[in-house]
């Protein structure tokens, strides 16, 4: 079964500092994409970053960097020198056949304190 | 502006009445769907559409109906059957929903509650 796992409920961090978010997955199917949304209070799913499954580097957005590990079945979330505006929920999610579905996380809340 | 619309932000329904959601795009994408979220929850699929007149069911399509007559808009029925509808309905589209790094594009939401 394709399931995605986020064991962080919740994390703090100080502004201007970088913070990872974890995300495993698991699914027996080798093509997959992996995304990352953001979530403030307002509740619009806004899109941060994609993995490809056959994507040789990481991919880079900006301030958001993906930590792509295939053989751990990881793709945590990197973002550089946090800022206040980045207070929201974090949710990964991945596609693993054609057809659209996403598969979503149950989030991580991220608080950036001044 | 392009972008997706989703109309009302709030909306209270009572027992046993049938409720609309509406979903409007003007990106020009062909595929369109909906996700429910509860408190804490991530989002569940519950229909989508990948063209015009055509949809298939998701995760959690039992108690709802959607239609796609026109390419710009996705309509969500809450029916009666629905036992526990209250929770936050996201409305989301992409450019085909055959391409694995096609990106979804999400609305503002719709928040219903049963009163």
């Amino acid at each position: 079964a394709q399931k995605i796992t986020q064991t962080q409920p919740g994390m703090f961090v100080q502004e201007k500092e970088a913070v990872t978010l974890d995300c495993t997955y698991d699914t027996s199917d080798p093509s997959y994409g992996l995304f990352w949304y953001k979530q403030p209070s307002s509740g619009e799913m806004i899109f941060l970053i994609y993995q490809g499954s056959y994507d040789q580097q990481n991919a880079t957005e900006g301030r958001y960097s993906l930590n792509f590990q295939k053989a751990r079945k990881s793709a945590n979330l990197v973002i550089s020198a946090s800022q206040l505006g980045d207070s929201a929920m974090y949710f990964c999610a991945m596609r693993v056949a054609w057809g659209g579905k996403l598969i979503f996380g149950q989030g991580t809340e991220l608080s950036v304190k001044p | 502006d392009g972008g997706i619309t989703q109309s009302p932000k709030y909306l209270f329904r009572k027992e046993g009445q049938n409720v609309t959601l509406s979903c409007e795009q003007n990106l020009n994408h062909d595929a369109m769907y909906w996700y429910r979220q509860d408190p804490g929850q991530g989002l569940r699929l519950i229909y989508y559409s990948q063209i015009v007149n055509d949809f298939q069911k998701g995760d959690i399509a039992e108690g709802y109906s959607v239609s796609r007559e026109k390419k710009e808009s996705f309509p969500l029925t809450v029916t009666s059957a629905q036992k526990n509808p209250t929770a936050f309905y996201l409305c989301a589209s992409s450019t085909t929903g055959s391409n694995m790094q096609d990106t979804q594009y999400f609305g503002p939401g719709t928040r219903l509650t049963v009163l």
